[in-house]
């Protein structure tokens, strides 16, 4: 089964305008992270939600968790041309005893100026 | 702000030469990890190591991997005899855990491997 699912695959929008994306996964999770990748580029890590918790604020990041459907979602709020990357969600599976992390395919997101 | 650092940025090898990617944990960091991400497709977990030793890995990490933290603050990822389906962007990452933040992972910027 895929972990953490991605949707849209691709997402163009207006500087200044709110990008929002989603994520689902299947199997129980202890933590959800958001990172960010520019082209070719290394992962940077935006924001970590746990299991307990079900939104949580950075900066102009919004990230909501429901474990009942087992999704997630990031909204990027009055966005920029330099928000322009690819977002993917990882999980980490429960249970403890694994730091192991289960990436999506991402979300492509352009934000034209 | 500290950071993971990795060398080299792109390394170039022939099929069957054995490559060595050299990372540098953040120094507080407890647990390391090599991903991989070829061209296109996921970011696909490799390898976690602990206490020296590793804690868990992939099916991807089979007997031609293997990883070493040869002194206080280097963490390498050894392939012996490379192929060509080994291209693809390794990276390192590390994570604390602590109560503060218990899992969240840090990542390099990566090395690009590209075998001819």
């Amino acid at each position: 089964s895929q972990q953490g699912e991605e949707d849209p695959q691709a997402l163009s929008i207006q500087e200044g305008e709110n990008a929002t994306m989603n994520c689902s996964y299947k199997t129980s999770i202890n933590n959800l992270q958001w990172y960010r990748q520019n082209s070719g580029r290394g992962l940077v890590h935006l924001i970590l939600i746990r299991s307990n918790e079900r939104e949580k604020h950075s900066g102009r990041l919004r990230v909501t968790l429901d474990t009942s459907k087992k999704s997630s979602s990031l909204l990027i709020t009055a966005s920029r041309a330099a928000d322009t990357a690819s977002y993917f969600c990882a999980t980490d599976a429960w249970g403890g005893g694994s730091e192991k992390l289960v990436f999506g395919k991402g979300t492509k997101l352009t934000v034209n100026p | 702000e500290p950071e993971v650092t990795q060398t080299p940025s792109h390394q170039v090898t022939q099929m069957g030469q054995e490559v060595i990617l050299r990372c540098v944990p953040i120094s507080n960091h407890l647990y390391f990890y090599w991903y991989r991400q070829i061209l296109g497709q996921k970011v696909e977990f490799l390898v976690s190591f602990y206490n020296n030793e590793i804690s868990e890995k992939s099916e991807i990490f089979d007997d031609q991997f293997s990883v070493e933290r040869p002194d206080g603050s280097n963490f390498t990822l050894k392939i012996r005899s490379t192929k060509l389906e080994d291209s693809a962007m390794y990276f390192c990452a590390s994570s604390a855990p602590t109560l503060v933040s218990p899992d969240e992972q840090y990542f390099g910027p990566g090395t690009r491997l590209t075998v001819t």
